[in-house]
């Protein structure tokens, strides 16, 4: 059974920095991984999806890194805003979607 | 934003009574998901729709039962709502093998008295 674990569960840091998120999931046979980030109160949002043949993927001050032979992805955040709080979610696609816990981000001002 | 509608938003109900939720889609996607959402368990499927009147049970479908009569509509019902059911509920749909990426709704939060 495949199992998605986030680490950390939360994170603080102050505006400008450059931040890193992990996932990590125990079978390599998926199809692709997928960011997602949740506001309180809402619904999920893809923000990044990158296919088991590719090793990363970027979307403005976002860029995700997928290494399917050690099971781990990052998310990589630059010159974080406090706009960019939220919860971030990772799932992995191989017979299902499989979610993480998510990490809740506070970036402060 | 994808099209998809979930109604109700909230909805408070006694345990025992029948309820159904609604999933709407206008972006005629072929896969339609329904995940509870819950401090401490996550993300979790309920059930998932690969066509029409084509259905499959999650991990979590014990109490529920879904339908697909179209192509834009999944319906999620909880056949005698128990208080282990009060949850946030979201709906999500898919496009494998065209776009992999899934969409969300806003959610339904339902409390089960």
């Amino acid at each position: 059974k495949q199992e998605v674990t986030q680490i950390p569960a939360a994170l603080s840091v102050p505006e400008g920095e450059n931040l890193v998120l992990n996932c990590s999931f125990t079978d390599s046979a998926i199809y692709n991984l997928q960011w997602f980030r949740q506001d309180p109160g809402k619904g999920l949002t893809s923000l990044l999806l990158i296919q088991s043949s590719q090793r990363e993927q970027t979307s403005g001050r976002l860029n995700a890194s997928l290494d399917k032979s050690s099971g781990r992805s990052t998310l990589y955040i630059a010159a974080s805003q406090p706009g960019d709080s939220a919860t971030y979610l990772c799932a992995v696609y191989g017979q299902n979607f499989v979610f993480g816990p998510g990490t809740r981000l506070s970036v402060l001002p | 934003d994808a099209g998809i509608t979930q109604s109700p938003r909230h909805k408070v109900t006694e345990t025992g009574t029948p309820v159904t939720l609604r999933c709407h889609q206008t972006e005629n996607h072929r896969y339609m998901y329904w995940y509870r959402q819950d401090p401490g368990h996550g993300l979790r499927l309920i059930h998932y729709s690969y066509g029409v009147k084509d259905t499959d049970k999650g991990e979590v479908s014990d109490g529920y039962s879904v339908s697909r009569s179209k192509t834009e509509d999944f319906l999620l019902t909880l056949e005698s709502a128990t208080s282990s059911q009060t949850s946030v509920y979201f709906c999500a749909i898919s496009d494998l093998g065209a776009n992999e990426k899934l969409f969300f709704g806003s959610g339904t939060q339902l409390s089960v008295l």
